[in-house]
């Protein structure tokens, strides 16, 4: 599988919810980063965890790391129809998962 | 402050047709990154420059694919014969320091190539 890899592909919700997706990982890493597409525009970067950080948040975002397990997750809380978009984890070797495509209806 | 721009935003091309595109890094950014995003896959390092130098290429595809950076500033990444295969969303990044431990990325819009 894929290094990074993201679940679910796919997620769609209702406004007001909360959205949690899934990142695997293979090698070791220094720190995890997470981005954020929206149709038809570039890369976003949304938060980096290091390696020796559990949980970080910022904003509506939660992020969490897992190094025993190699995963990571992020929490997107009280989604809005703004939050439609694809998001990725990085790894530092820059390595792309291949993203969860996140539908967030009004 | 600008950001990462991208010319062309969208190239329609035919196979065997030769296309450039060209990124403007955030002025002061000596690294300059090329990644791409083939159609329903994960989003791929192309290439890596420091200044007008190629830091890293190791992930260009083949040798249909031209990467320059004259001067250190905006860089074209040319693909001549075009391929079926090339279509995708070609994604440029700038960053003000190397490497990707703890350094942000800041991402173009990205040029969406479609090769017939």
């Amino acid at each position: 599988s894929q290094q990074g890899e993201e679940d679910p592909q796919a997620l769609s919700i209702q406004e007001g919810e909360n959205a949690t997706m899934n990142c695997s990982y293979k090698t070791s890493i220094n720190n995890l980063q997470w981005y954020r597409q929206n149709s038809g525009r570039g890369l976003v970067h949304l938060i980096l965890i290091r390696s020796n950080e559990r949980e970080k948040h910022s904003g509506r975002l939660r992020v969490t790391l897992d190094t025993s397990k190699k995963s990571s997750s992020l929490l997107i809380t009280a989604s809005r129809a703004a939050d439609t978009a694809s998001y990725f984890c990085v790894d530092n070797d820059m390595r792309f998962g291949a993203g969860t495509r996140l539908t967030v209806k009004p | 402050e600008a950001g990462v721009t991208q010319f062309p935003s969208h190239s329609v091309i035919e196979k065997g047709q030769t296309v450039t595109l060209r990124c403007d890094p955030i002025s002061g950014h000596d690294n300059l990154y090329w990644y791409r995003r083939v159609m329903g896959k994960e989003i791929k390092f192309l290439l890596h420059f420091v200044k007008e130098s190629k830091q890293d290429e190791s992930g260009m595809p083949n040798n249909r694919f031209l990467a320059e950076r004259t001067g250190g500033t905006y860089s074209t990444l040319k693909v001549q014969p075009a391929e079926l295969e090339d279509s995708g969303v070609y994604f440029c990044a700038s960053s003000l320091r190397a490497g990707w431990v703890y350094n942000e990325q800041f991402f173009g819009p990205g040029t969406r190539l479609t090769v017939l």
